[in-house]
């Protein structure tokens, strides 16, 4: 069975500052996948990563995803207050998606 | 293009009331999920569909009754509703697994009491 554990589960971040989201999860896959949700509102998706080594950027937002270790990253450069939301990994499983528990960024000033 | 939709937005129950969910996409996915999120549990799966005309159990069906009907509407229904199924459920869809992935799609989710 799957597990999907991401870590940690609450950040609060200093603007300007760098932090990385971790993804870790318990069996083979090759597709993993970012999601961002706001409080009150839906998942959106952010990152579509679907194979060893894979590196994705969008702004202050860098994901990648290291198959062999059943590791995926989230590093985040420079916060800054729109940052702010709860972000998911989820893998790819016997064609489900396995979600974590996610991580609930708040930057600070 | 509406995306992912779901009817109602909000609504409260009482405990042995029965209702139905409406999930409707418009993008011509073959597959939808239906998730309930509680706090602290992330997302959870209670039923899937592959297609029209099928679907399957995912991690927490009990309590649940799906229906796929129509290749773009996924129907949610709770026969006698439980202060336990208090959650907010989301509705999605993506198409079967290929070079792009299957990315999920989500829509706006229903918040659902039940007293």
């Amino acid at each position: 069975e799957l597990k999907v554990e991401q870590n940690p589960l609450f950040l609060s971040m200093q603007e300007g500052k760098n932090y990385t989201i971790y993804c870790n999860y318990s069996t083979t896959s090759d597709r993993l996948y970012w999601y961002r949700q706001d409080p009150g509102k839906s998942l959106e998706s952010l990152f579509v990563l679907l194979s060893n080594g894979a590196v994705k950027q969008e702004g202050r937002l860098m994901a990648s995803l290291d198959t062999k270790a059943r590791l995926s990253t989230l590093h985040i450069t420079a916060a800054v207050h729109d940052l702010s939301a709860t972000y998911f990994c989820a893998v790819g499983s016997q064609g489900n998606l396995i979600f974590g528990k996610g991580t609930k960024l708040s930057v600070k000033p | 293009n509406a995306g992912v939709t779901q009817t109602p937005k909000f609504r409260v129950l009482k405990t042995g009331q029965s209702m139905t969910l409406l999930c409707a996409q418009d993008m011509n996915h073959e597959y939808m999920y239906w998730y309930r999120q509680d706090p602290g549990m992330g997302l959870r799966l209670i039923h899937y569909s592959v297609g029209e005309g099928t679907t399957a159990k995912g991690e927490v069906p009990d309590g649940y009754n799906v229906s796929r009907l129509k290749k773009q509407n996924f129907l949610l229904g709770l026969e006698s509703a439980a202060p336990s199924q208090t959650s907010v459920y989301f509705c999605a869809s993506s198409a079967p697994l290929g070079f792009l992935g299957d990315e999920q799609f989500f829509g706006p989710g229903t918040r659902l009491t039940v007293l």
